[in-house]
């Protein structure tokens, strides 16, 4: 069985940094591409960061390009987002998803973990 | 960069067939992924790449994309299917993966 679980999540004040870990299990974690997408309270989705399979392609939207950093670890079966340089409006729930293929690109999103909450407040 | 836009909500009776529709410049030029979304759980994916099916989703979903339209067909409509619903499309853009707005399934 597939399985996301974020942690990580927390209240931190505006310009301080967090780091988001997600833990993968029941799959090849290095067969697939990963994501991060968020989800502000009562808002849509939105995409943040995706890496392949090997780390050779990594793509960030414009909200958070220079302050939000991805990596993953294929050993550990990890998945990683560092957040710098907090807003109020990176407040959300942060999901790891997993994609269908090794390529950040075009695949959907088959696998979604919980998510946890990031709070950006003084 | 991209944009896709949804109906906020759409609303049908039980049995009946519900429309989801998303809207973007030439998006029949494009792969189509579709989204469930049921209050206080992680998204589900239910059509991709425009009307494919993952394993385990109803045969009731179906999807078709043409033009500037893509839809999002749900038939015999059932109280489980109340939900939100997004449309998402990868763009070469500098946001590369898009998601529309969302539309609120309401079952009446």
């Amino acid at each position: 069985e597939v399985q996301l679980v974020e942690s990580g999540g927390g209240l931190v004040q505006p310009g301080r940094s967090l780091r988001l870990s997600c833990a993968a299990s029941g799959f090849t974690f290095d067969d697939y591409a990963m994501h991060w997408v968020r989800q502000a309270p009562g808002k849509g989705l939105e995409w943040v960061s995706g890496i392949s399979w090997n780390s050779g392609s990594i793509g960030y939207a414009d909200s958070v390009k220079g302050r939000f950093t991805i990596s993953r670890d294929n050993a550990k079966n990890s998945l990683y987002l560092q957040m710098n340089s907090l807003r109020a409006e990176d407040t959300a729930l942060y999901y790891c998803a997993k994609s269908v293929g090794i390529s950040i690109e075009q695949q959907p999103f088959d696998y979604w973990g919980q998510g946890t909450l990031v709070t950006v407040s003084s | 960069s991209y944009v896709l836009t949804q109906p906020p909500s759409v609303s049908v009776a039980p049995g009946q067939t519900a429309r989801i529709t998303c809207g973007g410049n030439n998006i029949g030029s494009k792969s189509v992924h579709w989204y469930q979304q049921k209050p206080g759980q992680a998204p589900v994916l239910v059509v991709y790449d425009d009307s494919d099916r993952p394993s385990g989703i109803p045969e009731r979903f179906s999807g078709s994309n043409s033009g500037n339209t893509a839809t999002l067909t749900i038939s015999r409509v059932e109280a489980g299917d109340e939900a939100d619903y997004y449309c998402q499309v990868w763009d070469s853009s500098s946001d590369p993966w898009v998601f529309g707005g969302g539309t609120k399934l309401t079952v009446l």
